[in-house]
């Protein structure tokens, strides 16, 4: 069973549409992050969830959304995508917001045409 | 915790060499310390989580060092096979509530 995982893994769409990326884990962790790998191939955290409570970096473009259904599932919705939006997203969960390491789901490719 | 640096970007080196990276990160507000292997085509795997000074944690022929006085971790590699040829993320977090905040990451390559 895999521990995180996010569908789909490729996402191809055009400018404007709105898509939503999934992600579940089966871990029973507390804690459910989403990273985007930019074009510098750097990991940066978008989002934190922690029971019911949302963490939101203040650079995402608020057309980004996370939407957590319950502790194990935590979906990323976008509107409107841009050119830039491009990337590869990842899920990650931890046990505890604090001291736990993360596990990660395999990232989704999206390329917005 | 903004700058998180890692050297070298990228490291090449025969199979049976011993190697080291070196993640460095501001010492102030320091919380945890993570270092993860990412393979390519896979996702982040962790190795370690470290939060003491002088900690040192060991999993196989890999090991690290923790430094939080002066803001420095090492990882050691003992040996080096094919199979460690990899992306080494180091990851600080700045207080128990803070983000984990990923370096670049030094890419290793083990020649056979």
């Amino acid at each position: 069973d895999t521990a995180v995982s996010q569908t789909p893994k490729y996402l191809v769409t055009q400018m404007g549409n709105d898509k939503s990326i999934k992600c579940e884990q089966n871990l029973g962790h507390d804690t459910m992050y989403w990273y985007k790998q930019d074009s510098k191939k750097f990991l940066k955290i978008m989002f934190s969830y922690n029971n019911k409570e949302l963490i939101i970096n203040e650079t995402v473009p608020n057309r980004f959304s996370p939407k957590s259904p319950d502790k194990a599932h935590l979906n990323l919705h976008i509107n409107s995508l841009e050119l830039g939006d491009s990337a590869v997203y990842f899920c990650a969960s931890s046990q505890t917001r604090s001291g736990s390491p993360l596990h990660f789901g395999n990232g989704t490719r999206l390329t917005v045409t | 915790i903004l700058n998180v640096e890692q050297s070298p970007q990228s490291l090449h080196v025969q199979e049976g060499d011993s190697t080291n990276f070196t993640c460095s990160f501001p010492s102030s507000n320091f919380y945890a310390l993570h270092w993860y292997r990412w393979e390519t085509a896979k996702s982040p795997e962790a190795l370690f989580v470290m939060t003491l000074n002088g900690d040192e944690k060991k999993k196989g022929r890999i090991s690290a060092t923790l430094n939080t006085k002066e803001g420095y971790s090492y990882l050691y590699i003992k040996g080096s096979q094919p199979e460690d040829s990899a992306t080494y993320l180091c990851a600080p977090r700045g207080g128990s509530q803070g983000n984990l905040i990923f370096g670049k990451g030094t890419k290793l390559s083990v020649k056979p």
